[in-house]
């Protein structure tokens, strides 16, 4: 049983825009929970891109952005390149210390 | 520039034992929270386990508890897990990673050390 929810796929295409969600199985998301996004690509360690909802790590561009929509925590790509294509990954602190990632996107670009 | 470089993995057979090792540098190591993420091969990422900056909390998924358990040699800059009574889903790419101010998020990452865990 997923506690953390994200879409399993998603597609864009270049340039354009994509938001891909991250929810809970039971109850809101909100800044409490921490979420963060990662991506990755094939065979290669994550890469950290939005922490603490919308905190962009050092080095992201702007296009990258988080975000809380409704009752989820959202990452939105705008302008997206054919290089963002990836699993990306969202993680949200349940309390006590624990963390819980999502099952992650495979965000296709074409 | 913040670098985390774990090493330790390999293979091991069931109800074996492993340790990891994750070098930091590039930061105040005693300041930052770190942890332990892993990825089975070809699923998602699952946070497995998290330390203080001052290494008196430490933090387990349900599956790990009783069996592995995180540390910090600050005199070293480095985390470990150690790993007992390996189990064949332990298989998996481990990552080192920091996290971020407050226990916020994770913001950086290591490249990773495999354990297979197999007879």
């Amino acid at each position: 049983q997923t506690v953390v929810t994200q879409e399993p796929s998603f597609s864009v295409s270049p340039g354009g825009t994509v938001t891909l969600t991250c929810g809970l199985r039971s109850g809101s998301v909100s800044r409490s929970h921490y979420p963060s996004w990662h991506q990755q690509t094939p065979g290669q360690a994550p890469r950290t891109l939005i922490y603490s909802t919308k905190t962009r790590s050092s080095g992201v561009p702007d296009r990258f952005s988080g975000s809380i929509l409704g009752n989820k925590a959202a990452l939105t790509i705008t302008g997206a390149q054919p290089d963002d294509e990836s699993d990306y990954y969202c993680v949200l602190y349940l309390g006590s210390g624990i963390w819980v990632f999502g099952g992650g996107t495979k965000l296709t670009v074409l | 520039e913040v670098q985390l470089l774990e090493s330790g993995g390999g293979l091991v057979q069931p109800g074996g034992s492993l340790r990891l090792s994750c070098a930091a540098s590039g930061f105040t190591f005693n300041t930052y929270a770190m942890a332990w993420v892993r990825q089975a091969p070809g699923k998602g990422l699952e946070w497995v386990s998290g330390i203080s900056g001052s290494g008196d909390r430490t933090y387990y998924v349900d599956s790990v508890k009783g069996r592995f358990t995180i540390s910090t040699d600050n005199s070293k800059n480095t985390v470990y897990l150690q790993m007992n009574n390996l189990r064949a889903e332990d298989t998996a790419v481990y990552y080192c990673a920091k996290h971020s101010p407050g226990y916020s998020g994770l913001d950086h990452w290591g490249q990773g050390t495999l354990v297979t865990v197999s007879s």
